[in-house]
Order: structure tokens, then sequence, then C-alpha cells
């Protein structure tokens, strides 16, 4: 089955830094790769995603590229505010299904 | 649009009680998932439902869980006996269309096991 891997687990940086989260995947199929943001005791949510026809998209401060090649897909946050503190979740959806499978996350602080 | 409802938001149960946690599903979204998050093992997919149809239980760690949905609008996922080691947080998500659509999470509910 699909297994993804992410990295770093935890990152810091200061405010008005780049952060780069990298993910990897196991499945050749896979052909979907969302990213969620989790606040502190809140729920997952939907924050960019990307499809295998892409290779890269950006939704203002966030950008999304995936090698399908190299099997490997990475968030990059720009311009990071304090409010961009959160854990940050990729994942990966196996050929044809509607399934995802979840990294373990990265959890992000942004320094003021 | 309330989005995804969960009940209830917390929970805590003495080991070997019956557990029920209960999802409503954003209206018209045909998918549902059950998720389990936890430290150790992150986010896990337990169960997933399509027109209330149970498609894939891999997740499912034991046969003490077991999850329903009677109706397009509500679903439980029942612990029994609960164990210490069932302590999550336990989310409900639903989808419009399942493939590559975006999942919409419910609150979460917090179990603890004693």
């Amino acid at each position: 089955g699909e297994n993804v891997e992410q990295h770093p687990s935890t990152l810091s940086v200061q405010e008005g830094d780049s952060a780069v989260i990298k993910c990897t995947y196991s499945d050749s199929a896979s052909n979907y790769f969302p990213w969620y943001k989790q606040e502190l005791g809140k729920r997952p949510q939907l924050i960019i995603d990307i499809r295998s026809n892409v290779g890269e998209k950006k939704d203002q401060r966030i950008a999304v590229t995936l090698n399908k090649t190299a099997k490997h897909f990475s968030l990059h946050i720009t311009e990071t505010q304090p409010e961009d503190s959160a854990v940050y979740f990729c994942a990966a959806s196996p050929g044809g299904s509607e399934k995802l499978v979840f990294g373990k996350g990265t959890k992000l602080t942004v320094n003021p | 649009d309330a989005g995804v409802i969960q009940s209830p938001r917390h929970e805590v149960t003495e080991m070997g009680q019956e557990v029920t946690l209960r999802c409503k599903p954003i209206s018209g979204h045909d998918y549902l998932f059950w998720y389990r998050q936890t430290m150790m093992r992150g986010l896990e997919l337990l169960i997933y439902f399509n027109n209330n149809v149970p498609i894939d239980d891999s997740g499912m760690p034991e046969d003490r869980f077991s999850a329903k949905m009677p109706n397009a609008s509500f679903s439980t996922l029942k612990i029994q006996p609960s164990e210490p080691r069932d302590s999550a947080v336990y989310f409900c998500a639903s989808s419009a269309g399942g493939y590559q659509e975006t999942q919409y999470f419910g609150p979460g509910t917090r179990l603890l096991v004693l």
C-alpha cells in the first residue's frame, strides 16, 4: 500500500523567512496530493492541493511542487507570519482511490 | 453550511466500557471517512463509506471497532470494549465525489480511556 514520508518533523523559522516541507510517496499510481494545516486543538483544513498533471501550483504565499519521477512533493511558504505556526500534513491518494494516506506531520513554528 | 458535526467533543470512559462516536456529514456529500489521530501513529484512516456503504475498512484496528452509516446524514463509530490504547482524537470527514475531492474534517472527538 501507499506510504508517505514527511520531513522535517519540526521546523522553526523567523518571521518573514521561507519554510519548505518535503514529502515522498511510494505508490507511483498516486495522483492527488493535498496539504492540510492543523492548528493546536483544531481540525485539519486543506490549504492547497496538486494533481499529477500539474508540476507546480501557487496560491498567494503558498506553493506546492510535484516531481512524479522522483515521487516527491513539497510545500513552500514564503514571507512566513506567526499565524502560519501549525502542524502541516501532506497526503497522497493512491491511484483511482478516494482514500488519503497522510504523512506524520511537520510542526512549523514562526518566531516573531 | 454547518460543516461536519461530531459528538461528543470529549469523552472520558473506563476500560471495558462501550463508546459510541457520532458524525453528521455535510449535506450532499456522499463520502464519509473516519480517522484516528495519535502522536505515535499520526492521522490514520479507519474506514470510509460511499452512499452509506462501507468501501474500505482495512484500517479498522480490530473487531472491537465497528462503524455504521444508516443514512446519508448520520454515522457512528463504536468501540466495545474500550481499552486505554484507544485514547486518541477521532475525526470524521466528508467529501462530495470522493476521488480527488477535498475532505472536510469535523472538530473531532477527544477520547480518553482510563
